[in-house]
């Protein structure tokens, strides 16, 4: 069954750092971009980058550069998000989601969410 | 950033209704535009790519238009089980940005 499988929910203190798997199955991880998405609780959805899994490649919505990092293990299929100085808004669920293949700024599969909540 | 408006934010409809949700861009995202639904607890589900086009294993009672900066997302004969968040995606410019939601309830 093609899917995306994520990891990495928890709760972290304020000033540390989070980082999301995100395993892909049934397809080759190669071929398809793979984005992030954050859904704060109640509120709605916000793009925050993506890598392309054959050369590393990345690209951040600006006001993640320079706390966002993107990379990926192709032996294994997993990407990893790590976001780091971890404030209490960036509580929210995690998700990872694949480029279509004929336009990989579209978004075809998603993955099933990492809560990530940060507190003391 | 481009900036995209859903309307409704909210909706009440019976099963059997017709029901439209717009999406406008705050500048011309030619075709580039989907639409996923989302139930709560779950991730975002695909339902249309490219304005029109069809997920896989999505119902022909949903469709979609326009073209530049408005679009229309139209479920032609609404279903129980088609409650959820509605949400536009633009991508044709950088950062993407998604709609605000459009959440349909079934009366």
């Amino acid at each position: 069954q093609v899917q995306l499988v994520q990891s990495g929910a928890g709760v972290k203190n304020p000033g540390a750092s989070m980082k999301v798997s995100c395993k892909a199955s049934a397809y080759r991880f190669t071929d398809n971009y793979l984005h992030w998405v954050r859904q704060a609780p109640g509120r709605g959805l916000e793009w925050m980058g993506w890598i392309n899994p054959h050369t590393g490649d990345t690209n951040f919505a600006q006001k993640f550069r320079g706390r966002f990092t993107l990379t990926r293990d192709t032996s294994s299929g997993t990407a990893y998000m790590e976001l780091s100085r971890l404030r209490s808004d960036d509580t929210a669920i995690y998700f990872c989601a694949r480029g279509r293949a004929s336009d990989y700024t579209d978004l075809d599969l998603w993955g099933q969410g990492a809560l990530v909540t940060v507190s003391s | 950033d481009i900036q995209m408006t859903q309307s409704p934010s909210s909706l009440s409809a019976s099963v059997g209704d017709r029901v439209t949700i717009t999406c406008r861009a705050s500048q011309g995202i030619r075709s580039d535009l989907a639409w996923h639904q989302q139930k709560p607890g779950k991730a975002p589900r695909p339902l249309i790519y490219a304005v029109s086009n069809l997920q896989g294993g999505v119902p022909s009672r949903f469709s979609g238009s326009g073209y530049g900066t408005e679009f229309t997302l139209t479920i032609s004969s609404l279903q129980p089980e088609d409650f959820g968040t509605y949400y536009c995606l633009q991508h044709s410019t950088y950062p993407l940005t998604f709609g605000g939601g459009t959440k349909v309830e079934i009366k």
